[in-house]
């Protein structure tokens, strides 16, 4: 079964236009931990945020902001005031306690932003 | 914070010869190292898990004898496609752990292109 779940393959805005990127994990261990990615065209992964299962106060980092919620397993990911750079394609990635060190990536979101 | 290389970046290769792409932790010691490989517009699929000095841990469905593993130092791990195929055209992906107290954190290199004509 598909441990995490990226329901929309692409999204296109507007430059200033926010964006939510959504993320839904499947995972029986209580100790988990959950990541969000940015890969641009270079391929290179850009690490953007860590949340460990215990903590489920939501997180803002200049326009990015994240909301975290075990009842409905979702981690997700909104971007306001999009920018053309912004443009990339996102990964979400969980861990289990079983294995810190192993990922199971979603299946990305590719993200258009438009001048 | 941590840095994980790559190299090389990108390689061509002809079909049936054999490629290898080094993993390398810069500025600290990964006893576990690990190789994705992403094919064009899809997600980063776990091929193997490499620990230093013993045999790697392949996931299900990853040939062994075709994605051969070395993890022969702290710093140091190989991945080498042998007899190589377009089928094998791929991103590859290297990421090291290294121990922060008593969880890790996980460092993504910067990929491989190959391309296998």
């Amino acid at each position: 079964a598909q441990k995490v779940t990226q329901a929309q393959t692409e999204i296109s805005v507007v430059e200033k236009e926010d964006v939510t990127l959504d993320c839904v994990y499947e995972t029986r261990d209580t100790t988990y931990y959950l990541f969000w990615y940015k890969q641009p065209p270079s391929g290179e992964l850009v690490f953007l945020i860590r949340r460990n299962s215990f903590d489920e106060q939501n997180e803002i980092s200049g326009r990015y902001s994240w909301n975290f919620q075990k009842s409905t397993s979702s981690f997700n990911f909104t971007i306001t005031a999009s920018q053309v750079v912004d443009s990339a394609v996102y990964f979400c990635a969980l861990s289990e306690a079983l294995n810190f060190n192993k990922f199971y990536f979603g299946s990305g979101t590719k993200l258009n932003v438009k001048p | 914070g941590a840095v994980v290389s790559q190299h090389p970046s990108r390689v061509i290769c002809k079909s049936g010869t054999s490629v290898k792409i080094e993993c390398r932790s810069l500025d600290f010691q990964a006893t576990t190292m690990f190789w994705y490989r992403q094919f064009p517009k899809q997600s980063l699929m776990l091929m193997a898990t490499s620990n230093e000095g013993s045999k790697a841990t392949y996931e299900q469905g990853v040939e062994k004898d075709k994605f051969l593993i070395n993890h022969a130092s702290l710093t140091l791990s190989t991945l080498t496609v042998t007899s190589a195929h377009p089928e094998d055209s791929s991103f590859y992906i290297c990421s090291a752990s290294e121990p922060q107290g008593a969880q890790y954190e996980q460092y993504f290199g910067p990929g491989t292109r190959l391309t296998v004509t």
